[in-house]
């Protein structure tokens, strides 16, 4: 596709429920990567893919996140039982090779 | 944690006016690359200075690395009331992952 597309754009939900986020990126891109855009506040690094290396799994703040990509295309972060503080821009970007990132527009995540 | 510190945190100016933003980091780098974030949306690229550049433009912008004060600073000249946006600096230590860590962010309002 032209950009990188995330989906759903906007999800609420009810404290301890499961949540998946969906990461379409751009075409080509082998590397992919998961941040955290809390309200008012920079990007925190979750998850990075390369290829079929292992990922970075370093900024996931706890065992309820996970993440998993096939290949170079599709990858979805999953939050288990979801806690408020949840509550945030879940950003992804793709890369090519070491280039500049391209964002998605993010999902907004609610947890009442 | 944050690696990168924006200053100011926030910045109003008149369209015509020049706006300067400031940004601090703690550890070795390999490249500096500003964002963009206008409310609601990813970030835009939208520039890269290596470590070994000091200075860089880009139309309108003007990016400058100071490696030896761990410090960079984004100039906008001309300033138009579409550059109102948040702008992130984030830092590289390059390689094909090029893990990036943002700072905190500037927002930037350009009164018409």
């Amino acid at each position: 596709g032209a950009g990188v597309s995330q989906s759903p754009s906007n999800k609420v939900t009810e404290k301890g429920k499961d949540v998946e986020l969906r990461c379409d990126p751009i075409s080509g891109h082998t590397a992919l990567y998961w941040y955290r855009q809390r309200l008012g506040q920079g990007l925190e690094f979750l998850i990075y893919f390369q290829g079929n290396s292992a990922p970075d799994k370093s900024g996931l703040p706890s065992d309820r996140f996970s993440a998993e990509r096939t290949g170079e295309s599709v990858s979805t972060l999953t939050i288990q039982r979801t806690q408020q503080e949840d509550s945030a821009v879940y950003l992804c970007a793709s890369s090519f090779a070491g280039q500049p990132q391209h964002f998605g527009d993010g999902t907004r995540l609610s947890i009442l | 944690s944050q690696q990168g510190e924006e200053d100011p945190q926030a910045l109003s100016i008149q369209e015509g006016e020049n706006a300067t933003m400031n940004c601090s980091y703690k550890t070795s780098i390999n490249n500096l690359q500003w964002y963009r974030q206008n409310s609601g949306r990813g970030l835009v690229h939208l520039i890269l200075i290596r470590s070994n550049e000091r200075e860089k433009h880009s139309g309108r912008l003007r990016v400058t690395l100071d490696t030896s004060k761990k410090s960079s600073s984004l100039l906008i000249t001309a300033s138009r009331a579409a550059d109102t946006a948040s702008y992130f600096c984030a830092t590289g230590r390059g390689g094909a992952t090029n893990k990036l860590i943002f700072g905190t962010g500037t927002l930037l309002a350009v009164q018409p």
